[in-house]
């Protein structure tokens, strides 16, 4: 499978715990976005790479959110001392060029 | 920053006839506007999209148009089919290349 893979697929965690997510974008895409969706709602943008770089942030991303792209390839983000209101659907997106974004199947997030 | 309103947000035809859905856009910067149908339990899939350069594109049964004045765009699926039925979001990347989402259309084609 050639597409954007993210792992894992599913993650319960208890509230105040840290969770940790992996995105792996198409091979040779240079942007990667990291976005949010809840229930009946479309996604909403957290923060995008070019290569390893992150150049833009969602001021929805709290201090207890981030991202990394060490080598300009796959990307964790990461959410520390979780809440119950952190629980939705992770997506990852990847872009070759300007354009076109080609999301991967997302983490689905649950908080007891 | 960027605000994208979709309507409607539930969307009932019978097979065969059209569905149209609408976005207006908030920011007259926005330049890339694309178009993603999500069936349940699955990604965003990318459908159709324009760039703000052109006025319409058409892709078999999908066109997209987009009104730059007016800041808003619109999805017509024509000849539908039950296969058709999915939640249909609506885009528009701002200036600083995040993607601004609309609330999404559920749309449903009865057999």
């Amino acid at each position: 499978d050639t597409g954007v893979s993210q792992d894992p697929r599913h993650k319960i965690t208890k509230r105040g715990q840290n969770v940790t997510f992996r995105c792996d974008p198409i091979s040779e895409h240079n942007r990667l976005y990291w976005y949010r969706q809840t229930l009946g709602q479309g996604p909403e943008f957290l923060t995008y790479f070019q290569n390893e770089a992150q150049l833009e942030k969602s001021r929805l991303l709290s201090d207890r959110f981030s991202a990394e792209r060490p080598k300009g390839s796959f990307s964790t983000l990461e959410i520390q001392r979780t809440e119950q209101g952190d629980s939705a659907m992770y997506l990852c997106a990847s872009a070759g060029g300007f354009y076109e974004q080609y999301f991967g199947p997302g983490t689905r997030l649950t908080v007891t | 920053g960027e605000n994208v309103e979709q309507h409607p947000s539930t969307l009932s035809v019978q097979e065969g006839d059209s569905a149209v859905i609408k976005c207006t856009y908030s920011d007259s910067a926005s330049n890339y506007f694309p178009w993603y149908k999500q069936e349940l339990g699955k990604r965003p899939q990318l459908i159709i999209d324009i760039r703000s350069n052109v006025g319409e594109k058409k892709d078999q049964r999908i066109a997209v148009t987009l009104n730059k004045t007016a800041k808003h765009f619109s999805l017509h699926i024509t000849e539908t089919q039950p296969e058709d039925s999915a939640v249909y979001f609506c885009a528009a990347r701002t200036w600083n290349n995040d993607m601004r989402f609309g609330a999404g259309t559920r749309l449903t084609v009865k057999p």
